[in-house]
């Protein structure tokens, strides 16, 4: 079973610019997450898909970000225009059912290796 | 003041030495506690899952969560130089939720 990828690995843009970056879940994981590690800091949430729809959005930074899940498979992040603080690696997680209610389910994130975003 | 403190390091012992990482933490609603190692310009792995308080071990790992002093502990025994890596605490108030991390602590196991 594949695991989650992302591309690219790596991308170097100035500032101003436009880059998206894409995740690819493992198949049939309804949760989908997008986190963040800047220099020196912890890896960050910013947000939280169950299948197509957004459940928590409570992490992202400001209104340059968007995030979409078309179809509730892949996912892409854009960030427009970037920032210099925007530099940093960009993880994707997923992970495979959603209970509301909480539950005993072992809710596994499986993580992507990454994008690392430079803003020059 | 962060929600998860973790001593980033960094650590080295040699090789067959027991290694303590610890986290603390100071938001009694988190419920699930992990540990995730992470190799340089991989992804972070799941090594360890613990439901509230008590311990759990698996192999040379074992895992220790103290929910009433919210602190929450990771030992490798026997440690190995495949063992080098950052190891990353990571705490969730339910399942299906977003994870917070600790800032890491970057480990090297000498031969």
């Amino acid at each position: 079973e594949a695991g989650v990828t992302q591309f690219p690995s790596h991308s170097v843009i100035e500032k101003g610019q436009t880059v998206t970056l894409r995740c690819d879940p493992i198949s049939g994981h309804d949760n989908l997450y997008w986190y963040r590690r800047v220099m020196g800091k912890e890896i960050k949430f910013l947000l939280h898909f169950v299948k197509e729809s957004k459940q928590d959005e409570s992490g992202m930074p400001n209104n340059r970000f968007l995030a979409e899940r078309t179809g509730g498979t892949y996912s892409t992040l854009k960030v427009q225009p970037a920032e210099l603080e925007d530099s940093g690696v960009y993880f994707c997680a997923s992970s495979q059912e959603y209970r509301p209610s909480g539950g005993a389910s072992r809710d596994t994130q499986y993580f992507g290796p990454g994008t690392r975003l430079t803003v020059l | 003041q962060k929600e998860v403190e973790q001593d980033p390091g960094p650590l080295s012992v040699p090789e067959g030495a027991i290694v303590s990482l610890n986290c603390t933490y100071s938001n009694s609603a988190f419920q699930y506690f992990m540990w995730y190692r992470q190799y340089s310009r991989k992804g972070p792995e799941l090594l360890m899952y613990t439901y509230s308080s008590g311990n759990k071990e698996d192999g040379r790992f074992t895992a220790q969560v103290d929910k009433s002093s919210k602190y929450i502990s990771l030992f490798i025994r026997d440690s190995q130089p495949s063992d080098s890596a950052t190891y990353l605490c990571a705490l969730s108030s339910g399942s299906a939720r977003q994870l917070t991390f600790g800032s890491g602590t970057q480990l090297t196991v000498l031969p």
